[in-house]
């Protein structure tokens, strides 16, 4: 059984910039959940993918938006970059959308810095 | 809304000393609880879980019970080990909603 992965680890934009990040879920897992973890805080929810469709958001903006694939891997793409935006993103995938039991299980997370 | 507090770190111990960290929720329903650890430079790792009221959620020497009185799920270990050093977030979830999780508390433990 793999576990979550995400890519780039690290990854350094300017002001304005677009970013991409990838996730690929667990094996068997239909759901990815995408968080923001600014330094020395909890993580925040950015928002959910079940099926391929955006299934909740967080208090986040427009240019936060996102993609989940047939094979349930998952991009995360924010627009218009600004200095706040540096932070670890998180990827978590689960195996079901609205079970109030089921665990999210995280990815390494990808380090974007925003200069 | 819903919305975990936990003990403002950083928290520093002495190898096998014993280890609380306090967390308690704000939630509509019944939520299911959640101990997360991050070790340095890593993802969040799930250490533990209790779903419903007076469970007791137990990994590694860890142990939490819902509290639904006091709408608490403190966390404690009777020894903790160098290794033990990370972030620790406790989390919720309710109603089939997205986690919450709370601020984080740094432990270090000192040889």
């Amino acid at each position: 059984e793999t576990g979550v992965t995400q890519s780039p680890t690290h990854l350094i934009k300017t002001r304005g910039q677009q970013v991409t990040l990838r996730c690929s879920s667990q094996s068997g897992h239909n759901t990815v959940s995408w968080y923001q973890q600014a330094l020395g805080q909890g993580p925040q929810f950015i928002f959910q993918y079940y099926r391929e469709e955006e299934n909740g958001r967080g208090n986040f903006p427009p240019r936060f938006s996102g993609l989940q694939f047939p094979n349930y891997s998952s991009e995360l793409n924010v627009n218009a970059l600004e200095l706040d935006d540096s932070a670890l993103y998180l990827c978590a995938s689960s195996l079901t959308r609205g079970a109030g039991t089921d665990t999210q299980y995280f990815g390494p997370g990808t380090r974007l810095t925003v200069l | 809304g819903n919305s975990v507090t936990q003990m403002e770190g950083p928290v520093t111990l002495s190898e096998e000393a014993f280890l609380t960290i306090n967390c308690t929720y704000t939630a509509t329903g019944y939520p299911s609880l959640f101990w997360y650890v991050q070790y340095p430079g890593e993802g969040l790792q799930l250490l533990l879980k209790a779903t419903k009221a007076d469970d007791k959620g137990s990994n590694k020497g860890f142990e939490a019970t819902y509290r639904k009185e006091t709408t608490s799920f403190h966390l404690e270990k009777g020894s903790v080990q160098v290794s033990d050093s990370a972030v620790y977030f406790c989390a919720l979830r309710s109603g089939g909603q997205n986690f919450v999780f709370g601020p984080g508390t740094r432990l270090s433990v000192l040889p």
